[in-house]
């Protein structure tokens, strides 16, 4: 079955930087695009990023462009998010979702992790 | 991309339909058959419960539907039951191939 398995998050100072990483199993992982979508405490949830199956095409959420990058590493079926010059604001639960391929939905998503940026 | 505009809150007694509207523009929800809903319990990841518009995936119940008109969005639950009682949240491709998220809609059953 489908698994999402998120790490890496944590406490980080603002203005440092953190990698979050997303371990899929249960489907071939190069040939679904992947997601990112955060919800900050209390909040709704916000589209962050999606990488293309292949790696090449990238969409970033207009918060984040600029900091964020997304990337994977199909040998290692690992999706990752570098998350730099972070905010207060970007303090929140990160998941990883899964493309359905070629579509425009997430039929499945990992538990999540928690970032926190505080001083 | 501004967020898809839901009511913060809808209810209803078990057994009543309750519809949650989705608002966005003719640059998301308007303008693409690309809307799904995701349900969320307290401290638990998103569930998807209707794609395309009004399509439910293997396991969800029918008494989840969906529908669109112009630039809103709905999903109904029809026999509202105890369990029913969660977030939900629309979403819809965009016309520069991001994605948007609604406000959410928190569902409590009276």
């Amino acid at each position: 079955q489908v698994q999402l398995v998120e790490s890496g998050g944590g406490v980080v100072q603002p203005g440092r930087s953190l990698r979050l990483s997303c371990a899929a199993s249960g489907f071939t992982f190069s040939d679904y695009g992947m997601h990112w979508v955060r919800q900050a405490p209390g909040k709704g949830l916000e589209w962050v990023a999606v990488i293309w199956s292949g790696g090449s095409n990238k969409k970033y959420a207009d918060s984040v462009k600029g900091r964020f990058t997304i990337s994977r590493d199909n040998s290692k079926s690992t999706l990752y998010l570098q998350m730099n010059s972070l905010r207060a604001e970007d303090t929140a639960v990160y998941y990883c979702a899964k493309d359905p391929g070629v579509r425009y939905y997430f039929d499945y998503w990992g538990q999540g992790t928690l970032v926190t940026v505080s001083s | 991309q501004s967020a898809l505009t839901q009511p913060a809150s809808v209810s209803g007694s078990p057994g009543q339909s309750i519809t949650i509207s989705c608002t966005g523009t003719s640059s998301d929800v308007g303008g693409y058959n690309f809307v799904s809903w995701y349900q969320q319990h307290p401290g638990k990841a998103p569930k998807l419960m209707i794609f395309d518009v009004h399509n439910r995936p293997s396991g969800v119940s029918n008494r989840f539907s969906g529908s669109k008109s112009g630039n809103t969005a709905s999903l109904t639950i029809s026999g509202l039951q105890a369990e029913d009682e969660a977030d939900f949240y629309c979403s819809s491709y965009t016309s520069n191939t991001t994605r948007v998220f609604g406000t959410g809609t928190k569902v409590t059953v009276l």
